[in-house]
């Protein structure tokens, strides 16, 4: 099947800085989501994008499928934007819209 | 909130014994997913359901079964629960080719 690396596995920021997320792909595909899981383990959609851009807040997301990576950008993080961020990728070969995870990036954001 | 809820939300139990995980949405998606969530795996999807009585395998689907006799429903049975199953299981659903939404998931613990 796909693979799915997220880069960093760890990142550690202080409260106020910017940051990158990545996360590579070995196959074509249909779409990408990013999610963050909070401290509580709640897990909530950031970004549906299957291409370009999108910018939500404080939050962006690129997606550049003909290179297999996309980028979240955080900027002026804050302590709430902690826990763990995924990737998941829907594969063009794959069944019923099925998702599949990176093992995220854990970011620890420190007042 | 997105309309979709596990239960329980936590659950132990002992080796051998069957096990029933619920999903419930109101959303009329379509499709519905059942993940587990280990240390340094990520999510890992198990069964999926593409519409009622329509289901299919994951990648680790060894030891689970899934029922879905309504659109709201989706059902994971532990067959005879070992320990290897002790885990976060999460519920998700979509509509098509869009966001997927998770549940608050269920905490396992198989003794």
């Amino acid at each position: 099947g796909i693979q799915v690396e997220q880069s960093p596995p760890d990142l550690i920021l202080q409260e106020g800085a910017n940051s990158t997320l990545r996360c590579n792909f070995s196959d074509s595909v249909n779409n990408l989501q990013w999610f963050h899981q909070n401290p509580w383990g709640q897990l909530i959609n950031l970004f549906y994008i299957p291409s370009w851009t999108k910018q939500n807040g404080r939050l962006s997301a690129t997606t550049v499928a003909t290179e297999r990576y996309s980028l979240l950008y955080i900027s002026s993080s804050q302590t709430t934007d902690s826990g763990v961020y995924f990737c998941a990728v829907e594969s063009k070969v794959s069944g019923a819209n099925n998702l599949f995870f990176g093992t995220g990036t854990r970011l620890t954001v420190i007042p | 909130d997105a309309g979709i809820t596990q239960s329980p939300r936590h659950k132990v139990t002992e080796t051998g014994t069957p096990v029933t995980l619920r999903c419930h949405q109101t959303e009329n998606h379509r499709y519905m997913y059942w993940y587990r969530q280990d240390p340094g795996h990520g999510l890992r999807l198990i069964h999926y359901s593409y519409g009622v009585k329509d289901t299919d395998k994951g990648e680790v689907s060894d030891g689970y079964s899934v029922s879905r006799s309504k659109t709201e429903d989706f059902l994971l049975t532990l067959e005879s629960a070992t320990s290897s199953q002790t885990s976060v299981y999460f519920c998700a659903m979509r509509q098509g080719n869009t966001e997927a939404f998770f549940g608050q998931g269920t905490r396992l613990t198989v003794v």
